[in-house]
Parts: C-alpha cells; sequence; structure tokens
C-alpha cells in the first residue's frame, strides 16, 4: 500500500467550476498537509499548509484534513484557465511524502 | 521564481557519460533536497543535506552522487547511468527547524534523458 494515495486524473472542468481534490494515507504520524501546484515546465510550489485537522480558506482555495478518516481535501471555487496545473498533495511527519498528482484542466 | 536555481534544464546523455546537475539557492535556507520525478508517480525525495551534512540517503543507487559544498549551492554527480534513470530532477530547500521546515521551496528541474 502506498504512503498516500492520489488519483492522477487528469480531470477537466469548465471555468467557474468548483474543482475538488483529494488525497487519501496511511501514516498516522502525520501532521503537516500541504497542497504543492506545478505549473508544466515548472518545479512544484506550495499552495496551502494545514496542522492536524481542520480547515483553511484562502482566497478561492479551501484545504480540509479529518484525520480521523486520513483523508486530506482542497477544493477550488470558481475556477480560472490560470488555475490549470498538476495539484500534488504532501504529507509530513519528519520529512514529506507526495502523491502522485492530478492534472487539472480549466477550459475558457 | 522561487529563489532556486538548476542548471541545464534539459540534459541528454549516454549510459557510459559522466554529467553533473547543479543547484543554487538565494534564500538563506540550509537544508537543500534532491528529488526524483517520473511520470504518474509520486515525488521520489534520493538525498537530503541540512547545514551541509547529508542526512538522509533513500536506498538511491551509487551511480548518482550528491555534493554539498556550502549551503547555497548542491550538485548531482551522474555516471553510468539506465535509461529508467530518465525524469525530472527537482533540487528543493527550506529551513531546517520549526514549522517552516515543511515549506520547500523548489526549481524548475532538470529533465534527464539517458540514452
Amino acid at each position: 500500500q502506498k504512503e498516500v494515495e492520489q488519483d492522477p486524473g487528469p480531470l477537466s472542468v469548465p471555468e467557474g467550476a468548483i474543482v475538488s481534490l483529494n488525497c487519501t494515507y496511511s501514516n498516522s504520524a502525520f501532521q503537516y498537509f500541504m497542497w504543492y501546484r506545478q505549473y508544466s515546465r515548472k518545479g512544484p510550489e506550495l499552495l496551502m499548509y494545514t496542522y492536524s485537522s481542520g480547515n483553511k480558506e484562502d482566497g478561492r482555495f479551501t484545504a480540509q484534513v479529518d484525520k480521523s478518516s486520513k483523508y486530506i481535501s482542497l477544493f477550488i471555487r470558481d475556477s480560472q484557465p490560470s488555475d490549470s496545473a498538476t495539484y500534488l498533495c504532501a504529507m509530513s511527519d519528519y520529512k514529506l511524502s507526495f502523491g502522485a498528482g492530478t492534472t487539472v484542466t480549466v477550459r475558457a | 521564481e522561487t529563489g532556486v536555481t538548476q542548471t541545464p534544464r534539459h540534459l541528454v546523455m549516454g549510459m557510459t557519460n559522466k554529467k553533473s546537475l547543479k543547484c543554487e539557492q538565494h534564500l538563506g535556507h540550509n537544508a537543500m533536497y534532491w528529488y526524483k520525478q517520473s511520470a504518474k508517480k509520486p515525488l521520489e525525495l534520493m538525498f537530503v543535506y541540512s547545514l551541509e551534512e547529508r542526512v538522509e540517503n533513500n536506498s538511491v543507487p551509487s551511480r548518482f552522487s550528491p555534493e554539498c559544498p556550502n549551503s547555497s549551492h548542491l550538485f548531482l554527480h551522474l555516471h553510468t547511468l539506465q535509461p529508467e534513470d530518465s525524469a525530472l530532477y527537482l533540487c528543493a530547500s527550506s529551513q531546517t527547524s520549526g514549522e517552516s521546515s515543511y515549506e520547500q521551496y523548489f526549481g524548475p528541474g532538470t529533465r534527464l534523458t539517458v540514452t
């Protein structure tokens, strides 16, 4: 079993739609939960991070962590073509473990 | 830009060649990382340097040899690679302590093709 599971997609949505991404994990020691965004021909960049369970909102982006279910989510509201990228979840106890990434395309 | 640069951006090498990848960070961080990114697979952590000392080596084959001469520079020396080593090699940096150690800044990567 992989430590972090993420559906690679691809996911294609029309502009303005809500994008829903999620990851599951097996290591209960994870305390920090991150979402990275990777544009084509670029390295990943940190989008949001959450410590332990709960929700965090930043503009159009909302991250949710449910440690009891070992499940994390990222929601993108009012999606834009500029949101087209690969989104990687990452989790940490003392080092980062990444999901495989979900490729998202927002159609204009 | 993220403050982490990598050269070259693209590299094609034969299995008998020797080449090196270079990474430089301008963020004042004291930890640096090498990752391998293959299609449809999670990022694989290869090496971690903290304060110029290697603290992690994730069972990486000896044909990959890292070097960290100071806290701003990181190299990955390559020799006698295999075609399955073709991938995007990413360098990252972070602070080593506190919550910010989980916030890593990545370079754009070197796309390596082994022929």
